[in-house]
């Protein structure tokens, strides 16, 4: 099992510029999120899924936009990259039963 | 709404030494508990977990937590470490909010090992 899966693990951008960040996973599980992760302020929660077609947004989600048009997908994109989105960003899914979050090994991004 | 605190940010101490990091959670309602270990340029790896239950919760790697809803804690203990055991640890709270789930993260706590 592959689990979650995210590309690309590094990205360099150049302020204003537009990309997407995607995340899979092979676990069938409905609820996915999307976090980032800055030192001293742990993960914040950018954006969740409880379902395809279902997302709602988390505690920092400006500047980004998700999707979830299959159970398997969930990715974030940044319209328009600033500095201040200069993160590690993670991509997690959480089990029916076990009450979980799998997380992939993340991305880092940095907007210059 | 939820909220964690990790009240330490970082941790050394000595191999073979015992440890604790704290972990304190914002409400007495029913929860869901977790701890995570992330250890350098990895993602987070579940260390344990409280559903329900016994209140002492063993997990991997010789950690064990221990939920008190009292004192709305729970805090993570290991008898003796290892230098392996350096990582930055994560605790976490699931909340349930009009049916959905949200998981609000501490800000985590550097354990650094010793020789």
């Amino acid at each position: 099992n592959a689990g979650v899966t995210q590309t690309p693990k590094f990205q360099v951008l150049k302020t204003g510029q537009s990309m997407t960040l995607q995340c899979a996973q092979d676990m069938n599980h409905e609820y996915m999120s999307w976090y980032r992760q800055d030192p001293g302020m742990g993960l914040r929660l950018i954006h969740y899924s409880v379902g395809a077609g279902i997302t709602d947004q988390g505690e920092v989600p400006n500047g980004y936009n998700v999707s979830r048009s299959t159970t398997e997908d969930f990715p974030l994109r940044l319209l328009s990259a600033a500095p201040s989105q200069t993160s590690v960003y993670f991509c997690a899914s959480r089990g029916p039963n076990t009450g979980e979050l799998f997380f992939g090994e993340g991305s880092r991004l940095t907007v210059l | 709404a939820q909220s964690v605190t990790q009240l330490d940010s970082q941790v050394p101490v000595f191999e073979e030494a015992p440890v604790e990091l704290r972990c304190n959670y914002s409400s007495s309602v029913s929860v869901y508990l977790f701890w995570y270990v992330q250890y350098p340029n990895q993602g987070l790896q579940l260390l344990l977990k409280y559903l329900s239950g016994s209140t002492l919760v063993k997990g991997i790697n010789g950690f064990e937590a221990e939920f008190n809803k009292s004192q709305t804690s729970f805090h993570l203990r290991k008898p003796s470490v290892h230098i392996s055991d350096t990582a930055e640890y994560f605790c976490a709270v699931r909340e349930t909010t009009s049916g959905t789930y949200k998981y609000i993260f501490g800000t985590g706590t550097r354990l650094k090992v010793l020789a």
